[in-house]
């Protein structure tokens, strides 16, 4: 399949090990912030969501980790499985009155998962 | 439920020629916004759409248009194709106008030769 992203920074993480995923904002007015996977051939799926007045956020096998003061998220993928191989995006959002309301994306980290 | 569908999945066009592309959002979904991701980076935004209005749109030249329809599907054009504009157009639905948990599609891969 295609590749989504080719010269992405890459993480690669042994099965069942945990991967820490890091991502830096730049719009100290976002309020919201998604973690987006996206596999090759496919459009972002959404993972984890956080909203700017909390610092942590936990679902299934995955945690975000939000720090206002260095505009920095983290993605925690706890027991990474071979299935968890993909590009990872951060997104914010920032609510503007009359404006669009858009996501604005982050690079991404391409997740490789060895058996 | 379907998700946000997208048609055609794979399009190759050549310089010039003008190309639409089309969207349905997730059923009860009244907001449509478009993006385009170039290999390698992050999707970037082009328009937002709500209740048939365009909401607004990112630095993307007036080659590129779109619209909604009163069912909420979207299409968006682009005129005299550039090599550049050879990506991925996804389409990203929500519930609402300022809702922030956008769905994405699987994307129309476009190929400008």
């Amino acid at each position: 399949g295609e590749s989504v992203g080719l010269h992405l920074p890459t993480l690669s993480v042994q099965e069942g090990d945990n991967s820490i995923i890091n991502c830096a904002y730049s719009n100290s007015a976002s309020d919201y912030f998604i973690w987006y996977k996206q596999e090759s051939g496919k459009g972002p799926q959404f993972i984890i969501d956080i909203r700017s007045n909390m610092d942590k956020r936990q679902g299934q096998r995955v945690t975000v980790l939000l720090n206002k003061t260095v505009k920095h998220l983290s993605l925690q993928i706890a027991a990474t499985q071979p299935g968890d191989s993909a590009v990872y995006f951060c997104a914010e959002f920032a609510q503007n009155t009359g404006t669009a309301s858009k996501l604005t994306f982050g690079t991404g980290t391409r997740l490789q998962v060895t058996l | 439920d379907a998700g946000v569908t997208q048609s055609p999945t794979h399009l190759i066009k050549t310089r010039g020629q003008h190309v639409t592309l089309r969207c349905s959002p997730i059923s009860g979904h009244k907001s449509v916004s478009w993006y385009q991701q170039v290999l390698g980076q992050g999707p970037q935004f082009i328009f937002q759409y709500y209740e048939k209005e365009e909401r607004g749109r990112g630095n993307f030249p007036d080659r590129f248009s779109a619209r909604q329809f009163p069912n909420y599907s979207s299409e968006l054009n682009v005129n005299a194709l550039l090599l550049g504009d050879s990506a991925l157009y996804l389409c990203a639905s929500s519930s609402d106008y300022g809702a922030d948990t956008q769905y994405f599609g699987p994307g129309t891969r476009l190929t400008v030769l």
